[in-house]
């Protein structure tokens, strides 16, 4: 049984903080990895892909891999309340056969 | 762009009676997915479409849940007979994913709220 685990929260950092959000998965030869935002009572939107080991960034968000040790992360810096949400991974295996998994989520409290 | 559409947007049912949800994906996009959402969960695969053919539907219980997309683009799922652990959203996504890779960024409809009573 592949699956995705989360950091438990939830999770409060004060506004301005670094807010980490970490991921591990049980399917080393999965390839694709995802970090997604839920707010309260909507739907999940994209926030990173990444397929390679290594860092990726867009603005305050940073995304890490690596795939030796099965483990992604989600970097948030400079926290604002308006990241309050929960944080979801999501982690697609080697294969067009293998499918998207998601983990149970991490909820993020930004405290002003 | 309009974006992937659901509807209803709420059902309540007693168990045992039948739903249907209902799902218009983003124009052009060649990959559907029905997923499930319990209450302080992450949303659980149930079966995912490339064009109108079936990929993944390991997860789909499936002598209560069925699943079809005709003409590969709309889509509906329907639960008959529905049970009291069925209460969850319901969420339709799509992707461009041509190569039916799962790679593309999927991106979610509003959901459907389903409580069953």
């Amino acid at each position: 049984q592949k699956e995705v685990e989360q950091n438990s929260g939830p999770l409060s950092v004060p506004e301005g903080a670094i807010a980490s959000l970490n991921c591990t998965y049980s399917d080393r030869g999965s390839q694709s990895f995802f970090w997604y935002r839920q707010y309260s009572g909507k739907s999940p939107e994209l926030i990173m892909s990444i397929y390679s080991n290594g860092d990726k960034e867009d603005g305050r968000f940073t995304a890490q891999l690596n795939k030796a040790s099965q483990y992604v992360s989600l970097l948030i810096r400079d926290s604002q309340p308006s990241d309050s949400a929960t944080y979801l991974c999501a982690v697609i295996g080697e294969t067009s056969y293998d499918k998207v998994i998601f983990g149970p989520g991490t909820s993020l409290s930004v405290i002003p | 762009e309009a974006g992937v559409a659901q509807s209803p947007r709420y059902k309540i049912i007693e168990k045992r009676q039948s739903v249907a949800f209902w799902c218009n994906p983003i124009s052009g996009h060649a990959t559907l997915y029905w997923y499930q959402q319990i209450l302080g969960q992450g949303p659980k695969l149930l079966i995912q479409f490339q064009n109108n053919g079936v990929v993944d539907d390991s997860q789909l219980p499936k002598d209560r849940f069925s699943a079809e997309r005709l003409k590969g683009v709309d889509s509906t799922l329907k639960i008959q007979p529905a049970k009291l652990e069925d209460s969850a959203v319901y969420l339709c996504a799509s992707s461009l994913d041509l190569a039916g890779e799962g790679t593309d960024t999927q991106y979610f409809g509003p959901g459907t709220r389903l409580t069953v009573l």
